[in-house]
């Protein structure tokens, strides 16, 4: 089944201890990003990459880390937890590196608690 | 910076209403993006918009993306309890990559 899974679905953390959120899909698809969405703030996004080794900053990046090594894989890296990087987070991917053609397939979504 | 605005912010129909979502850019849009989703899911694509003065249907649903580019609209005819969830629009800057997405409208329906 063509789909886009993050790990985990759930967590709860503490101020300044890192973790990683991955997001990984089945489809081959070029672009992938990572959006935060906070009730009132609609989707915001974090890092986008168009490919394996090319990654970019969305329009919140401050925080947050990415890396593509592989095609198929584009985790986000939290170095340093603060409260207010609590939300809920989703993974996308697009077939193609031209995002202008091509509709976003959306994971299940990571929410995320950092006290 | 791009911001896309998007109201009313919520909104309760009575089931069989019409209902209309409105989408307004502070800048030009190349294309414009549809999503719904629905509580507790993720979002899901409904439909793109890229050429001014665009207008497409799906079944009960119209998509109307505006002459300058700028703005957009969602219109459901006769809105079903399968409606309910929020509506969010996403469009890309000319010249950016990056989609920036409005703060959606959520929809009620009364059966």
């Amino acid at each position: 089944e063509a789909q886009v899974t993050q790990n985990p679905r759930y967590l709860i953390t503490v101020t300044g201890k890192k973790l990683t959120v991955t997001c990984s899909q089945n489809m081959n698809h070029e672009y992938m990003s990572w959006y935060r969405q906070d009730p009132g703030l609609g989707l915001r996004q974090i890092y986008y990459s168009m490919n394996v080794e090319v990654t970019d900053k969305g329009d919140v990046p401050e925080g947050y880390k990415v890396s593509r090594k592989e095609k198929r894989n584009f985790p986000l890296i939290l170095e340093s937890p603060s409260p207010n990087q609590t939300s809920l987070y989703f993974c996308a991917s697009i077939p193609k590196g031209g995002v202008s053609s091509y509709e976003q397939y959306f994971g299940p979504g990571t929410r995320l608690t950092v006290t | 910076g791009q911001q896309v605005m998007q109201i009313p912010q919520y909104q309760h129909v009575q089931e069989g209403e019409d209902f209309t979502t409105y989408c307004n850019s502070s800048t030009t849009l190349s294309n414009i993006q549809w999503y719904k989703q629905r509580p507790g899911g993720h979002p899901v694509f409904l439909i793109q918009l890229v050429k001014s003065g665009e207008v497409k249907k799906q079944k009960r649903l119209t998509f109307q993306f505006g002459e300058a580019k700028k703005n957009s609209s969602l219109h459901i005819t006769a809105t079903q309890t399968t409606d309910v969830g929020t509506y969010f629009c996403a469009g890309r800057d000319t010249g950016r990559r990056a989609l920036t997405f409005g703060s959606g409208t959520r929809l009620q329906v009364q059966p």
